[in-house]
């Protein structure tokens, strides 16, 4: 079946020691997303990709960094995790076709900050 | 700008109905239901674009009006399975594939 996968799905990091995420997607899919969901909160969008073009939102912290090195596959890079960090970190996709369209959510990655 | 949900939190027995709203004060061009169950990805129920339709799956519906920036989805009859949190993703346009701002969510409760 054609999905959205997220590697790791719990991971622990130590305070301040880089840790990447990783997504791959078999969809094909043009767009690829990347949210920060804290606990009772609804999932803020950090970044996306459109094909190789990457868009940052005017808040995303300079800490976190993405990488998309193909079609199939994005990594989330946090480059000194703080304890405000943590979080569950959803990766989804959509199609481009000049109207919205679902995006398709991965299981997520739980990260926790020691 | 974040999307507001009303109510935060409503509790039902099976079989009950329930509407939850999802108002934007920046003019619309879609608006995306998902359902959140705890610990799991949000999953998608359906996207309503401008021009005030209505779409439905089987006993969940939803509206979107477009003049006012509202949007609200209908759950009928309730069954447990409808337990969740449920989120409105608003698109205010600009792009070809629909960036969305996610609301504070409304928990759904169902209890037998």
């Amino acid at each position: 079946d054609a999905m959205v996968i997220q590697n790791p799905r719990y991971q622990v990091t130590q305070f301040g020691k880089p840790v990447t995420l990783s997504c791959s997607q078999t969809l094909n899919h043009n767009v690829m997303y990347w949210y920060q969901q804290k606990s009772s909160q609804a999932p803020k969008l950090l970044f996306h990709y459109y094909d190789k073009d990457f868009n940052n939102e005017a808040d995303t912290p300079d800490n976190f960094q993405s990488r998309r090195p193909n079609t199939s596959f994005c990594f989330l890079d946090i480059r000194s995790p703080g304890l405000g960090d943590a979080a569950m970190y959803l990766c989804a996709t959509s199609r481009a076709s000049g109207s919205p369209e679902t995006q398709y959510f991965g299981p997520g990655t739980r990260l926790l900050v020691l | 700008q974040q999307p507001v949900q009303s109510p935060q939190a409503v509790i039902l027995r099976e079989g009950e109905d329930a509407v939850i709203n999802c108002s934007s004060s920046k003019a619309l061009y879609s608006v995306h239901w998902y359902r959140q169950k705890h610990g799991e990805a949000p999953v998608f129920l359906m996207i309503l674009l401008k021009g005030g339709e209505q779409k439905g799956h089987e006993k969940i519906s939803a509206s979107f009006n477009e003049k006012k920036q509202q949007s609200s989805l209908y759950l009928t009859a309730s069954q447990l399975s409808y337990s969740g949190t449920y989120f409105c993703g608003t698109n205010a346009g600009g792009t070809s594939y629909g960036k969305l701002t996610f609301g504070q969510g409304t928990i759904l409760t169902v209890h037998p």
